[in-house]
């Protein structure tokens, strides 16, 4: 099976702040990465698939990058609304892994 | 608009059984692919299950393998999961999601609100 693994796993920023989260995988999955956010209580929000491709409705502050092992998630200007659990999860193979998570608190 | 919502969660005891139902509803059903995925108290998502369109291609987890089962009934637009000889370890929510495409891409814009289930005597 493929891992996944995310850094860090827990991110204290302020409002304003550019955040980076990477997501390495335990072999290449090309570009079959999707990103997840999910708040306290609430279900997943997909915001990146195919690595790179923003989900309709998601703001322009979120943005995707990589391919093969290692992938980064960006946010451009945190904003309140923003303070989240992020997953990641390929989809290159069975079973479809997700990361273990970053938690993205208010400093 | 989509809306999934997930039913037949509950208590039961260890090495029993259970099955999870989605009724799907505001997309043709059959168009698409499916999923269920798990989240344990506290704890990340497990994707546990999905199933291709015409029921032709299915994955599940490894955990999972040889105890659940995922099916679909694409004239009653549902999506079921059989859960035999639960373990403590299954104890989660389970959520039904949508695929982007008919074939098991992964990619899942639209969830449930889930349905909890506790394995425990």
């Amino acid at each position: 099976d493929i891992q996944l693994t995310q850094s860090p796993s827990f991110l204290s920023a302020s409002v304003g702040d550019r955040v980076t989260i990477t997501c390495r995988a335990s072999q290449g999955i090309s570009s079959y990465l999707a990103w997840y956010q999910q708040k306290p209580g609430k279900a997943p929000k997909l915001l990146i698939y195919a690595a790179s491709t923003l989900q309709s409705g998601v703001p322009s502050r979120f943005s995707g990058s990589g391919s093969g092992t290692e992938f980064t998630l960006t946010i451009s200007s945190l904003q309140p609304e923003d303070f989240a659990t992020y997953y990641c999860q390929q989809l290159n193979s069975y079973p479809f892994t997700f990361g273990p998570g970053t938690k993205v608190d208010i400093k | 608009e989509v809306q999934l919502v997930e039913s037949g969660g509950g208590l039961v005891q260890p090495g029993r059984s259970l099955r999870l139902s989605c009724a799907a509803s505001g997309f043709t059903f059959d168009d698409y692919a499916m999923h269920w995925v798990r989240q344990a108290p506290g704890k990340g998502l497990e994707w546990v299950s999905g199933i291709s369109w015409n029921s032709g291609s299915i994955g599940y987890a490894d955990s999972v393998k040889g105890r659940f089962t995922i099916s679909r009934d694409n004239a009653k637009n549902s999506l079921y999961l059989q859960m035999n000889s639960l373990r403590a370890e299954d104890t989660a929510l389970y959520y039904c999601a949508k695929d982007y495409y008919d074939i098991l891409t992964g990619y899942a814009a639209h969830w449930g609100q889930g349905t909890l289930v506790t394995v425990s005597s």
